[in-house]
């Protein structure tokens, strides 16, 4: 079957380094997305790994390892404005997205 | 960037009535778009794919004669939900991909949030 988990939620102080953590089991894996979701918006792109290893990009970095079905988005020197909901989704074999239910991140000053 | 847009943001309507939900790309042609419900604390799930000119594909569980969608170019598709009622009630959001990337990224609408009373 195909299946995405994440923590439900994750607390984080302002200026810290928080980690999400994705496992992933998808049939015909055509990568693994991440998107951050303030509440009552809609997604808003963030990342994308296909290949091993870790992408940076600015304060957010996404790492993947396939033999795993592991993925992480890594989020530093948080800022208020980081609070949101953070999905993890997998595309399969047919191009369709498999939606993690979501990790809310509450940073506290 | 790719821009998608829905029309209207939210709606509030009484039980029984239809409503159309439009979602169009901007800027890029949208070969696929896919419609995706969101109720409350919850992730998204997918509804139906449509590619333009052909039925949409709707996911197992969603009625297609209840939420009608019709993808008649590359840059409109329509989600029509016919007597709706208050289970109906969420948020409804399009994304669309243009196909021409390798890994066929959806841009997302930014929703529509429906009340229906």
């Amino acid at each position: 079957g195909q299946n995405i988990d994440q923590p439900t939620e994750m607390t984080a102080t302002e200026g810290a380094i928080v980690q999400i953590n994705c496992t992933y089991q998808t049939s015909g894996f055509n990568g693994l997305f991440w998107y951050q979701q303030h509440a009552g918006e809609a997604p808003t792109f963030l990342s994308y790994n296909v290949l091993d290893g870790l992408e940076e990009k600015g304060r957010f970095s996404s790492f993947l390892s396939r033999s795993k079905g592991y993925s992480y988005l890594l989020l530093k020197e948080l800022q208020m404005k980081d609070s949101a909901s953070y999905l993890c989704a997998s595309m399969d074999s047919n191009y369709q997205l498999i939606w993690g239910a979501g990790t809310k991140l509450i940073i506290k000053p | 960037g790719a821009v998608v847009s829905q029309h209207p943001s939210w709606v509030i309507c009484k039980s029984g009535t239809s409503v159309k939900i439009e979602c169009r790309s901007l800027d890029f042609q949208a070969t696929t778009m896919f419609w995706y419900r969101q109720f409350p604390k919850q992730s998204l799930m997918l509804m139906a794919t449509s590619n333009e000119g052909s039925k949409a594909t709707y996911e197992q569980g969603v009625e297609k004669d209840k939420f009608l969608i019709n993808h008649a170019s590359l840059t409109l598709s329509t989600l029509t939900v016919t007597s709706a009622h208050p289970e109906d009630s969420s948020f409804y959001i399009c994304s669309a991909a243009t196909g021409t990337s390798s890994y066929n990224e959806q841009f997302f609408g930014p929703g529509t949030r429906l009340t229906v009373l």
